[in-house]
């Protein structure tokens, strides 16, 4: 069975900070998504990662896919308030069955 | 339409009735993914559906569970003799064919809640 595990599972920090959040398999995917979800909406999807090594940049948001392609990092410079949020990793299999999601990462950031 | 939309919202259900959960995809998406998101359980895989092949039913937890989807658009999920344990937001998302490894579109979901 897939397992996809996320780290930390809560954060709170002060506005300015930076942070990372990871998210670890041991199984490997071919591609790999993250999603921020707000309260009382469904989540939305923020990149896909499809190459080992692969970088993504979304403005203050950097995402990594490992070289192995079996975990990826999602770095935060200078956190603002608005990314306060549930963070999501999920993982998708060549076949294209459903995306397998990890449990998530509740961010919290205070100005 | 749009986006992904889901109906009702909001569900309060007495224990052991059933409900009946909506979701209308995009237009053209034919492949739609129903999801269970309970608190601090991450988002649980229900049941996927793709054009016309014969739905991945792996992750319905009980014979309680059942979803059909019309006309390759809106499913409907469906919940008999509803428990407590069922309490949770429920999820619908949609991808064009093929596409579900880049990501999905999901709904703002159905939160239910069984008294």
């Amino acid at each position: 069975t897939q397992l996809l595990e996320q780290s930390p599972q809560f954060l709170s920090i002060q506005e300015g900070e930076n942070l990372t959040v990871y998210c670890n398999s041991s199984s490997v995917f071919s591609s790999l998504q993250w999603y921020r979800q707000e309260p009382g909406e469904g989540p939305v999807l923020l990149v896909t990662v499809v190459t080992g090594g692969e970088v993504k940049k979304l403005k203050r948001l950097t995402f990594q896919f490992g070289d192995a392609r079996k975990d990826s990092s999602l770095h935060i410079t200078a956190a603002q308030p608005g990314d306060t949020g549930l963070y999501l990793c999920a993982g998708g299999d060549q076949a294209g069955t459903a995306l397998i999601f990890g449990k998530g990462t509740t961010l919290s950031v205070s100005s | 339409g749009a986006g992904v939309s889901q109906s009702p919202s909001n569900k309060v259900t007495e224990k052991g009735k059933d409900v009946e959960l909506r979701c209308d995809p995009i237009s053209g998406h034919t492949a739609l993914y129903w999801y269970r998101q309970s608190l601090g359980q991450g988002l649980e895989f229900l049941i996927y559906f793709q054009g016309n092949s014969a739905p991945d039913k792996s992750g319905l937890p009980s014979d309680r569970f059942s979803a059909e989807r019309t006309g390759g658009s809106v499913s409907t999920l469906t919940i008999q003799r509803t428990q407590q344990e069922d309490s949770a937001v429920y999820l619908c998302a949609s991808t064009e064919p093929g596409q579900g490894r880049y990501g999905y579109t999901f709904g703002s979901g159905t939160r239910l809640t069984v008294v």
